[in-house]
């Protein structure tokens, strides 16, 4: 069963704009780890954001935040003021905290800055 | 810099060969990781490691295989190449704690003809 879901596979954004990108998951493990990660045209994978099933407070990284909602299993990026560079692929990705278990991706969105 | 480096960028191979996809990490993380990625279809796990000598299937392991005899070297096997095992290879290693990110390396793009 797929775990993470990311069900926008394309957005488009107006530059300054701000910009929701959707991610719900599913684990039955209380303790686990949500991340962003951005792939530009060029191929890298670059780390973003990580949120915590235990943190009380929604991750912030600049102009990145986490929008996390534990009951929901949701948890959305969410980019503020977009820039050209934001255009990318965006990739949702978790981690379950019982032993031994890997990192696994969504589908991604691609996201589109629109000057 | 934690640094994770695979051993081509690009590489063309013939149906039924033998291809490794070689990776190192230089920061003695615990765990690699082996993905590859296609369009529309996101990361998809083949193997992991998260020590020497032990590795976990991972969601699509048919048609590879992996070795991991040293801490910072992990490879991907391809026993007898084919044409829908075209794509990207991406290799990441983590520390074994989870609120640590995972790095990746530049990727590996494989055609198969």
């Amino acid at each position: 069963a797929q775990k993470i879901t990311q069900t926008q596979p394309g957005m488009f954004v107006q530059e300054k704009e701000a910009v929701t990108l959707d991610c719900t998951y599913d684990t039955s493990d209380p303790s686990y780890g949500l991340f962003w990660y951005k792939q530009p045209s060029s191929g890298e994978m670059i780390f973003l954001i990580y949120q915590g099933s235990y943190d009380q407070q929604n991750a912030t990284e600049g102009r990145y935040s986490l929008n996390f909602q534990k009951a929901r299993k949701s948890a959305n990026l969410v980019i503020s003021a977009s820039q050209l560079g934001d255009s990318a692929m965006y990739f949702c990705a978790m981690r379950e905290d019982s032993g031994n278990t890997p990192l696994v991706f969504g589908k991604g969105t691609r996201l589109s800055v629109i000057a | 810099d934690v640094k994770v480096t695979q051993s081509s960028r690009y590489l063309v191979k013939r149906t039924g060969e033998k291809v490794f996809l070689e990776c190192v990490q230089d920061m003695d993380h615990e765990n690699m990781f082996w993905y590859r990625q296609d369009p529309g279809l996101g990361l998809r796990l083949i193997y992991f490691s998260y020590d020497v000598k032990m590795k976990e299937k991972g969601d699509i392991p048919e048609g590879y295989s992996v070795s991991r005899e040293k801490k910072e070297r992990f490879s991907l096997i391809l026993e007898s190449a084919s044409t829908n095992q075209t794509s990207m290879y991406l290799c990441a290693s983590s520390v074994d704690r989870l609120n640590t990110e995972a790095f990746f390396g530049q990727g590996t793009r494989l055609t198969v003809v």
